[in-house]
């Protein structure tokens, strides 16, 4: 069974810009969830989605968005991109809502804010 | 406010004796508690978790202990081995917001 797939894998962007980034689920989980990792902050959640609705959210800004499809892939956006957005964003996987015991995650997308 | 700690950046352990890894929290609502282990460039992988009504939680050579009155909880490796060497941590859930709380880390070295 193929794990967490999350594209791209690096990025680069500026001040301003805004970032898509994507995260595809193990087959047949349908809950979908977004951590933020910085070395000053740890692992932080920013939200969870769950049949393309959004069941939880972090402390996170408004600039920090996110979507499920119907095929449970999911995108996270950042508009507005700061210097202190640069951090490893991972996406974990599992087959219902906040079952973390049973929650699988993909290697991240490492984001760089210039 | 930070409501899970992990107090040890990093830990240094010889191979074969045993690691223990400590975790802090301050939210009393949480319930249930969980470990991860991280290697570089890959995503963080399950441990194993505790739930509240428990204090002790064993699955081989990993054991979390949870102490509900001083709100800590540890992770004890025993032997280890250099393959454990990675970043470990601790999150926590509860209450009626059903989000992951994590510590910062402790990066665990294992020498041979």
């Amino acid at each position: 069974k193929a794990g967490v797939t999350q594209t791209p894998r690096y990025l680069i962007k500026t001040r301003g810009q805004q970032v898509t980034l994507s995260c595809s689920p193990i087959s047949g989980h349908r809950s979908v969830s977004w951590y933020q990792q910085t070395p000053g902050q740890g692992l932080q959640f920013l939200f969870e989605y769950f049949s393309e609705t959004q069941r939880n959210k972090g402390n996170f800004p408004g600039r920090f968005s996110g979507r499920q499809f119907s095929n449970s892939r999911s995108e996270m956006n950042v508009s507005t991109l700061e210097l202190g957005d640069s951090a490893l964003y991972l996406c974990a996987s599992s087959l219902v809502v906040s079952s973390y015991n049973e929650q699988f995650f993909g290697p991240g997308t490492r984001l760089t804010v210039l | 406010d930070q409501q899970v700690k992990q107090n040890s950046p990093s830990l240094s352990v010889q191979e074969g004796r045993i690691s223990i890894l400590n975790c802090d929290y301050t939210n009393s609502m949480f319930d249930y508690f969980l470990w991860y282990k991280k290697y570089p460039a890959e995503g963080p992988t399950f441990l194993i978790s505790i739930s509240s009504i428990k204090d002790k939680n064993e699955d081989g050579r990993f054991t979390v202990f949870l102490n509900k009155s001083a709100k800590h909880l540890s992770l004890h490796i025993v032997p280890s081995q250099p393959g454990d060497s990675a970043v470990y941590f601790c999150a926590a859930e509860g209450g009626s917001n059903y989000k992951l709380t994590f510590g910062k880390g402790t990066l665990l070295t294992v020498n041979p």
